[in-house]
């Protein structure tokens, strides 16, 4: 099993949809999770952490289930400037630093 | 807002030379870090570096790799002798472990082609 696994789509969806994307981890000992955005070519930006209670920033709405080890992000009312790639980030146990990033879920909000 | 820098932002090398990739992280930050991400690929870890000293690394990071911080603020990445396969964009991170959340932030990233 993949350390860090999601779904790469791509995910066409069009302007004013709500869409969700989902990322599961092995490590049952993991601590923090964030999801990143990727534009094309550019470096992954911090989108939000996630917490064990979920939480939301906008039209953004992350989950964690550490029962079923799965994160989820929710996007509300889709924009066109929301088309880009979503990572999932995971940094494991404690004494190490390590984050590990999913494939990403390349993601197209369509006009 | 504090960011991560990178130089250069893209560089070209013949197959075999050396390379160094420089970066200024967060001044306040502890853990540094080097990933890399091969077109169309995952972002994958190479490195992390703590208290002046590589913390871990990952298979990637073969002899042909070397990381250092010379002065207090830079953080290079040394490729000895580059292959075809090197080529990547390579971010430089850091972190504040600190800090809730062990937020990582990236530099906008160093886009190495070998030919």
């Amino acid at each position: 099993r993949k350390e860090v696994e999601q779904d790469p789509g791509p995910f066409n969806v069009p302007e004013g949809a709500t869409v969700a994307f989902n990322c599961t981890y092995s490590n049952s000992a993991s601590q923090s999770f964030f999801w990143y955005r990727q534009d094309c070519r550019k470096e992954p930006k911090l989108l939000m952490s996630v917490y064990s209670s979920g939480n939301e920033d906008g039209r953004f709405t992350a989950q964690l289930n550490r029962a079923s080890q799965y994160i989820s992000l929710l996007i509300r009312d889709s924009k066109l400037s929301d088309s880009a790639t979503y990572l999932c980030v995971v940094s494991p146990t404690s004494g190490t630093y390590k984050y590990i990033f999913g494939t990403g879920t390349r993601l197209k909000v369509l006009a | 807002e504090p960011e991560v820098t990178q130089t250069p932002s893209h560089q070209v090398t013949q197959m075999g030379q050396e390379v160094i990739l420089r970066c200024v992280p967060i001044s306040n930050h502890l853990y540094f870090y080097w990933y890399r991400q091969i077109l169309g690929q995952k972002v994958e870890f190479l490195v992390s570096f703590y208290n002046n000293e590589i913390s871990e690394k990952s298979e990637i990071f073969d002899d042909q790799f070397s990381v250092e911080r010379p002065d207090g603020s830079n953080f290079t990445l040394k490729i000895r002798s580059t292959k075809l396969e090197d080529s990547a964009m390579y971010f430089c991170a850091s972190s504040d472990f600190r800090q809730k959340g062990n937020t990582i932030y990236f530099g906008e990233g160093s886009w190495l082609t070998v030919v």
